[in-house]
């Protein structure tokens, strides 16, 4: 367990559905993040919370809405999604977004895998 | 533009040889460098980091070495285990990416036994 946890771990949905992804940290860190890891692609970043602040958006569709509702949980909203949507999720956290590379960088959650079909 | 890069994206080795994953880097500004490891259900998890004022680093059977002429990062690991088995990062980062990390694509390491 590293200290962030995702839920769901598998998620299958239908291109009409609505769901949401959950990520929990108990770090104390300041800074979480919303990655797609697709196979053969490097991470990506889809959006970066800085104390609550949405500090990024890495022109990411309308499909996908993040929410931080404090420091310790972060959501990832879905709705409308497309099969080319399907990857794993992964949550990071951070101390805080100016420091990520002097502490250690990111802590990762063990990310939701998502099928949309 | 920027980018970390991979020079292999699979690597198969035999169980108790040294492995080494090569990683490029473009952005001669980059401060920080971290390799990740990530076992397959899992996230990527921290191995070592290194910061440019250094050019090699030790940790328990990994080293990291940079070459910062060349913007070259590479990770050993030594006596190689078939829990070892998984896909390697490197990361970088330099103030002029806004203090995010950059990951490389990743290369997949196999273990025979």
């Amino acid at each position: 367990e590293t200290g962030v946890t995702q839920t769901p771990r598998h998620l299958v949905m239908g291109m009409t559905n609505k769901k949401s992804l959950k990520c929990e940290q108990h770090l104390g860190h300041n800074a979480m993040y919303w990655y797609k890891q697709s196979a053969k692609k490097p991470l990506e970043l889809m959006f970066v919370y800085n104390f609550k602040e949405q500090t990024e958006n890495n022109s990411v569709p309308s499909r996908f809405s993040p929410e931080c509702p404090n420091s310790s949980h972060l959501f990832l909203h879905l709705h409308t999604l497309q099969p080319e949507d399907s990857a794993l999720y992964l949550c990071a956290s951070s101390q805080d977004r100016n420091r990520a590379g002097r502490t250690g960088g990111y802590t990762f959650g063990s990310g939701t895998r998502l099928t949309v079909v | 533009g920027e980018s970390v890069g991979l020079h292999l994206p699979t690597l198969s080795v035999q169980e108790g040889d040294n492995s080494i994953i090569n990683c490029a880097y473009s952005n001669s500004a980059s401060d920080y460098f971290i390799w990740y490891k990530q076992e397959s259900g899992k996230g990527p998890q921290f191995i070592i980091d290194i910061r440019s004022n250094m050019d090699k680093r030790q940790g328990q059977r990994v080293t990291v070495l940079l070459n910062k002429t060349v913007k070259h990062l590479s990770l050993q690991i030594a006596a190689t285990q078939p829990g070892d088995s998984a896909v390697y990062f490197c990361a970088e980062k330099g103030d002029n990416q806004g203090g995010k990390l950059i990951f490389g694509q990743g290369t997949e390491l196999s273990v025979k036994p």
